[in-house]
């Protein structure tokens, strides 16, 4: 079974451009969520989709953050315009639960953004 | 809202001793509780898990953890640490509820074995 996608592995942008991340969740996995973790912290929730509707996404920077989840399959995060504080890796993750997914989930290895 | 406290951002033990990390976490309602590894440049993995039932939860390559409900701890250990555990360990709690129900992660913990 192929695991959770996610491109570009590493992305190094100057403060004020535009970045975005790409995942391709577990095949027939419902649930889907973005994470930053940045250096020396644990990941912090940003959105969480089921199918392609949001859950939650009340700690996604929304002024400059977006995220989508066309055909309740693959989903992209982006950045625009990007600040220092934004470098971090971006992790994707999907659970195959709708509802409480008991915490299970399976992550990608994550896209490291740097910003310069 | 929950949350969890991972005590110590590094730990260091010699490669064959005894491996502690620390978790304490804090949740009004009965918790999951989880432990997960990063290696290098990869994403996390599912090293173990609390649900119901037994409080002494096995895991992958050797660790295990206990649930103690009246220390609101979920300590990671594993008897002989071997190079290869190098890594950071998370401490993470999922309950019930509404809104998000992903994961809240603690800070991490850094292990470094010592030849």
């Amino acid at each position: 079974e192929a695991g959770v996608a996610q491109s570009p592995r590493y992305k190094i942008i100057e403060k004020r451009q535009s970045v975005a991340f790409w995942c391709n969740p577990i095949s027939g996995h419902a649930t889907l969520y973005w994470y930053q973790q940045i250096l020396g912290q644990g990941p912090k929730l940003l959105i969480q989709f089921q199918n392609n509707g949001v859950v939650d996404d009340s700690q996604l920077p929304k002024d400059r953050f977006s995220a989508e989840r066309l055909k309740g399959v693959d989903s992209t995060l982006k950045i625009q315009p990007a600040k220092l504080e934004d470098s971090a890796v971006y992790l994707c993750a999907s659970s195959p639960r709708t509802g409480w997914s008991t915490g299970e989930l399976f992550f990608g290895e994550g896209s490291r953004l740097t910003v310069l | 809202a929950q949350s969890v406290t991972q005590l110590g951002s590094h730990v260091s033990v010699s490669e064959g001793a005894l491996v502690l990390l620390r978790c304490n976490y804090s949740s009004s309602v009965p918790p999951y509780l989880f432990w997960y590894v990063q290696y290098p440049n990869q994403g996390l993995q599912l090293l173990l898990k609390y649900t119901t039932g037994a409080t002494l939860v096995k895991g992958i390559n050797g660790f295990e953890a206990e649930f103690k409900k009246s220390e609101t701890s979920f300590h990671l250990t594993k008897p002989s640490a071997h190079m290869s555990d190098a890594a950071e360990y998370f401490c993470a709690v999922s309950v019930r509820g509404g809104g998000a129900d992903g994961l809240t992660f603690g800070k991490g913990t850094h292990l470094i074995i010592q030849p």
